[in-house]
């Protein structure tokens, strides 16, 4: 049974564009999220997080969004650049498991290829 | 400064054959993870560890096992491989929720 999931296998945005990646998760013990992003032949590198007491972090081009009561989070890339095309993954964790079996784990979705067309 | 290397890059086995998968890390991070990412399916985790001499069964730990015998290594083994092992496989560590990861190791068995 997933626990994170995003439902949109694929993402097409023109160049300039905003691009809207969304996930979303059943468990409500997670209270950190993550986005990573994969280049093909290469492993996934961090991209941007945002902890459950915040609603938005913004880093540059890449803000999330957290709405707690709807468990669900959106990236959005903007302006989107043909760099960005790649494969994301949203991921979760709970961050109060303690020493043990569920501290630094993460739950991850199957991911979304974006693709940034000219 | 490497961060997580893998070793080997690239394998083919027969069925029944075994192996073992090498992952390093330089961090001195504590965590460390093996996940194998197939078609449509994402990242799944098959072991993951939570310091040296610690292992622990993740999502799809069937067919695999773990040592973790020096905080920098973290080994996985293939004791008798299948062709449903054929995937690609990732380490992973952390020193708390960020995870790093390998460039990966494209496994075939055929």
């Amino acid at each position: 049974d997933q626990q994170v999931k995003q439902n949109s296998p694929s993402l097409s945005v023109q160049e300039g564009r905003i691009s809207i990646l969304n996930c979303d998760y059943t468990n409500s013990m997670f209270d950190y999220f993550l986005w990573y992003k994969k280049y093909p032949a290469e492993g996934p590198t961090f991209l941007i997080s945002i902890s459950s007491i915040k609603d938005k972090n913004e880093d540059g081009r890449f803000t999330v969004f957290l709405n707690k009561s709807a468990k669900h989070l959106s990236l959005h890339i903007v302006p989107s650049q043909p760099g960005d095309s790649a494969v994301y993954f949203c991921a979760a964790s709970a961050i109060a498991g303690g020493r043990g079996s569920t501290l630094g784990r993460l739950y991850f979705g199957r991911g979304t290829q974006l693709t940034v067309w000219p | 400064n490497a961060g997580v290397t893998q070793t080997p890059k690239f394998r083919v086995l027969k069925t029944g054959q075994s192996m073992t998968l090498l992952c390093a890390q330089d961090m001195n991070h504590e965590y460390m993870y093996w996940y194998r990412q197939d078609p449509g399916m994402g990242l799944r985790l098959i072991h993951y560890s939570v310091g040296e001499g610690t292992t622990a069964k993740g999502e799809v730990p069937d067919g695999y096992n773990v040592s973790r015998l020096k905080k920098q290594n973290f080994l996985l083994g293939l004791e008798s491989a299948a062709p449903s092992q054929t995937s690609v496989y990732f380490c992973a560590s952390s020193s708390r929720y960020e995870q790093y990861f390998g460039p990966g190791t494209r496994l075939t068995v055929t």
